[in-house]
């Protein structure tokens, strides 16, 4: 039972790129929740997403950041024009779809390392 | 959700129990204490949660006061591969929506 994957691990892109970062949750889980740790920072919440619609989005920047969960295939995490700020390390994270005891937990993936020249 | 304050960084002998302290004193009736884990490089893994009764599980105990204004995680025998940021996070118990708010979190060094 493969856990939350996230790919690439590592993305290096140059400002004023694109980045794509994509999650596939857990098997089973419908809800996917994007994380970004700055250098030396704690985790900061992004957005959380359920299938075909984004639910909080609080945490997201107002401008360049995007973030989809389709039905079918992973979620993606979009950063357009990205700048020296953006880069960091994205974690996804998923829960089960139930309203259940199991909702209590979220399981992280590896991350995504971002770095921007 | 209710703040929580940790100490910065500890440090444990391995094979000897590590206490991580967390302070809730805002706690509300209805909110529940998680901790989590990162080890370095990797993303945050759940450990252990409790509303008022003390917890345990393979990886940890949990002791919250009488007054639920604090709580300690017990690693009964810390190893080496212990050696992460603990965070404790107090957060509403919710159906549907796991936001958890992470804070600075303690660092904890196990060592020989």
């Amino acid at each position: 039972n493969a856990g939350v994957m996230q790919n690439p691990r590592h993305l290096v892109r140059r400002r004023g790129q694109e980045a794509r970062l994509r999650c596939s949750p857990m098997k089973g889980h419908s809800h996917v929740y994007w994380y970004r740790q700055l250098p030396e920072e704690g985790l900061k919440f992004m957005v959380y997403l359920q299938k075909e619609n984004i639910i909080d989005e609080s945490g997201m920047p107002k401008e360049r950041f995007s973030a989809e969960f389709p039905k079918e295939g992973p979620s993606i995490l979009r950063i357009q024009q990205v700048v020296r700020g953006d880069s960091a390390a994205y974690f996804c994270a998923s829960s089960p779809n139930a309203a259940t005891l199991a909702n209590e937990k979220l399981f992280f993936g590896s991350g995504t390392q971002l770095s921007v020249l | 959700d209710a703040k929580t304050t940790q100490p910065t960084s500890m440090d444990c002998a391995e094979g000897r129990a590590a206490n991580l302290p967390c302070n809730h004193s805002t706690i509300s009736g209805n909110e529940y204490v998680y901790w989590y884990r990162q080890i370095h490089s990797q993303g945050p893994q759940y450990i252990i949660h409790g509303l008022k009764n003390n917890e345990t599980n393979e990886m940890a105990s949990l002791i919250i006061t009488e007054d639920r204004k604090s709580s300690t995680l017990i690693l009964p025998h810390a190893t080496l591969r212990d050696t992460a940021v603990y965070y404790c996070i107090v957060r509403v118990r919710a159906g549907g929506g796991n936001k958890l708010t992470f804070g600075t979190g303690t660092q904890l060094k196990v060592e020989l």
